[in-house]
């Protein structure tokens, strides 16, 4: 079946400093949806990122993310960290309306 | 922002007795899962809809998990004998068609 990994399980870093998280997947289809979700405590998932299509940034809320299939990839980045932006990170995958797999979520500690 | 609703926000049940929770669609979206976040915040696939055929369901829903989406009213989970390992945070998403899910608010149980 369809696997999502997610390398770091925390991830803390200061105010202003650059963030990046890993995710890689497994999959047998050739066109996946990946995204990228943010869960703050207390709260449900909210979309950050979504794409399908290789090779092309996405981009929001100052977050962005790349599809790689030859590397089978989608990492999440952010040149400068907020204290805002302290919160669970998941990665996942999700084919033609099946229910999604999610990666075990990075949590994200900004520090001022 | 997702415009999933989902009643009741907290449930408190002791051990054998039935849970059942409620879910609302986004408007115009025609698919509806749910999912279990256990206390390590691990997610679970357990069901989804399609208007009102089941696509997909993992075994352990076939079993004490029960699950429809009629016309004309909001989906339902319920756990017919609820257990300690139950207790968790069970999270509705709706979707139109291969798009994006978008959860809703959750329902947190509690098994006692």
């Amino acid at each position: 079946g369809d696997s999502v990994t997610q390398t770091e399980g925390l991830v803390t870093l200061t105010e202003g400093l650059p963030v990046m998280l890993n995710c890689t997947y497994q999959t047998i289809y050739s066109n996946p949806f990946l995204f990228w979700y943010v869960q703050h405590l207390n709260e449900s998932p909210r979309l950050l990122l979504k794409s399908f299509t290789d090779n092309k940034r996405t981009e929001h809320q100052g977050f962005h993310a790349t599809l790689h299939k030859s590397s089978s990839s989608f990492h999440l980045q952010k040149s400068s960290a907020q204290l805002s932006d302290s919160a669970l990170y998941y990665c996942a995958l999700n084919n033609y309306a099946q229910g999604l797999t999610f990666g075990l979520g990075t949590r994200v500690s900004v520090f001022p | 922002n997702s415009k999933v609703i989902q009643t009741p926000r907290y449930l408190v049940k002791g051990q054998g007795q039935k849970a059942k929770m409620r879910c609302i669609p986004e408007k115009g979206h025609p698919v509806v899962f749910w999912y279990q976040q256990n206390k390590n915040n691990e997610f679970k696939f357990l069901i989804n809809f399609q208007n009102q055929e089941v696509l997909q369901q993992i075994d352990m829903t076939e079993k004490r998990f029960s699950a429809e989406c009629p016309s004309n009213s909001p989906c339902s989970l319920e756990i017919q004998s609820s257990e300690a390992g139950d207790s968790a945070l069970y999270l509705c998403a709706s979707s139109y068609r291969v798009d994006t899910q978008y959860f809703g608010p959750g329902t947190r149980l509690l098994v006692l």
